[in-house]
């Protein structure tokens, strides 16, 4: 069963706030990731991390900013929260084990609406 | 690069009939191959996967894929439909060879409707 926690599940907030979306995991996986998901499904990669003080861009170009202080934890921050913003962000981890799979366990979402 | 291709936007059955959702995958090494399920305002979870072995692999509730290299394809079938398998589908690759990228590709999905 996996460990991942992601808060809130539904944001509702307006223009210009600072909002910060919670992950953790308690399984000890490396690396973490954020995904976006829009309206019609597609899911995209945004930010990753491979470790701790490790984050990397994905391939979608992102106004987001991600940390990974601790290895559990690997926050997303937007500064300035704009409508265009508004999507599910999906937080997932994987396991650091040698020659893994690299199969993916999910949170179950955050879906963020701004107004 | 790698990539995947889900076909189709929507797979409609009745419940009872079988299914398939289908999926093909372009890699240049051997690809590790995934199948997740996301049910409304859920995250993903995880279906089944293709390592290496037999082609025909069986996952969670009744669901199975068959890999299939000469056409590049993973398709993922049930035999019998449930109304509750109503969901999203994704599928998903990872190219073996590029260990320093443990990056999921996945593909645009499918929503199964199951009628009764």
């Amino acid at each position: 069963e996996a460990d991942i926690y992601q808060t809130p599940r539904y944001l509702v907030i307006g223009t210009g706030k600072k909002i910060t979306l919670e992950c953790s995991q308690t399984m000890g996986h490396d690396k973490m990731y954020w995904y976006q998901q829009d309206p019609g499904m597609e899911l995209h990669l945004i930010h990753y991390s491979y470790g701790v003080n490790s984050t990397e861009k994905g391939d979608l170009s992102s106004e987001s900013t991600v940390s990974r202080i601790r290895t559990e934890h690997f926050p997303l921050t937007l500064e300035s929260a704009r409508p265009s913003h508004t999507s599910q962000y999906l937080c997932a981890s994987s396991s650091n084990r040698q020659g893994g799979t690299g199969e993916l366990f999910f949170g179950e979402g955050s879906r963020l609406t701004v107004l | 690069a790698q990539s995947v291709a889900q076909p189709e936007d929507q797979v409609n059955v009745a419940e009872g009939n079988p299914l398939t959702v289908k999926c093909t995958y372009s890699v240049s090494g051997n690809p590790y191959l995934f199948w997740y399920v996301q049910y409304p305002n859920r995250g993903l979870q995880f279906l089944l996967k293709y390592i290496t072995g037999d082609n025909l692999v069986k996952g969670s509730y009744g669901f199975e894929a068959e890999f299939n290299k000469s056409q590049t394809s993973f398709h993922l079938k049930k035999p019998s439909a449930l109304v509750s398998d109503s969901a999203l589908y994704f599928c998903a690759v990872r190219d073996i060879r590029m260990d320093s990228s443990y990056k999921l590709i996945f593909g645009s999905g499918t929503r199964l409707l199951v009628r009764p």
